[in-house]
């Protein structure tokens, strides 16, 4: 069985501050990669996601994550954040031999502070 | 608007009691997903539904939970007997095609049920 470990819960995070959230999975098999974004009160929309090809993908608002398969880790990134990227984000995983569900990872909160 | 929907919104019940919570997948998409959001348990997969295959169940927590799909469209989860570990946020989400593992999905806003 896959499972997906986000490394911090909580990021506080200066406006205009690079911040980066670590993703790492295990698997035994190839996995697909998701990064979701949820506002408050609101469903999960997402940021980008890894298939196959280029290990550096790109999302929107500016957001863009690495896979690195040897570390299995899929971190996200952007390189300056906003007032309004204060949200929850979730690394998910989906394996294609074991279904078609997303196994998620606990979430990391983001407060950007002005 | 073309996205999920979920119906309704909000939904607080009392222990005991049976209740339903309705999804509208975007149009054209053969598979749809209910997932739960706790505070204790994160993220957690229940059931899959794909075109007219039968449903991967693996996730449900215990025989209170069902869902069914009608017509490959809406999709409703019932839970009997609630408790109050049950209060969740439970979202649905729907993808198109049949390698679900690439497709995307797409969540609605969920419902936030509350089991006093």
């Amino acid at each position: 069985a896959q499972s997906v470990t986000q490394l911090d819960s909580q990021v506080p995070v200066f406006e205009e501050a690079p911040v980066e959230l670590r993703c790492n999975y295990s698997s035994s098999v190839s996995v697909y990669l998701f990064w979701y974004v949820q506002y408050p009160n609101q469903g999960l929309q997402l940021l980008l996601k890894y298939l196959s090809g280029s290990t550096l993908v790109k999302g929107i608002n500016g957001f863009e994550a690495e896979f690195n398969k040897s570390q299995t880790s899929f971190h996200l990134r952007k390189p300056s954040v906003h007032i309004s990227d204060t949200a929850e984000y979730f690394c998910a995983v989906s394996v294609g031999a074991a279904g078609n569900k997303l196994t998620f990872g606990g979430g990391t909160r983001v407060l950007v502070k002005p | 608007g073309a996205g999920v929907s979920q119906s309704p919104s909000n939904k607080v019940t009392e222990k005991g009691k049976d209740v339903e919570l309705r999804c509208d997948p975007i149009s054209g998409h053969t598979a749809l997903y209910w997932y739960r959001q706790s505070l204790g348990q994160g993220l957690e997969f229940l059931i899959y539904f794909q075109g007219n295959s039968a449903p991967d169940k693996s996730g449900l927590p215990s025989d209170r939970f069902s869902a069914e799909r009608t017509g490959g469209s809406v999709s409703t989860l019932t839970i009997q007997r609630t408790q109050q570990e049950d209060s969740a946020v439970y979202l649905c989400a729907s993808s198109r095609g049949r390698d679900g593992a690439k497709n995307i999905q797409y969540f609605g806003a969920g419902t936030r049920l509350s089991v006093l």
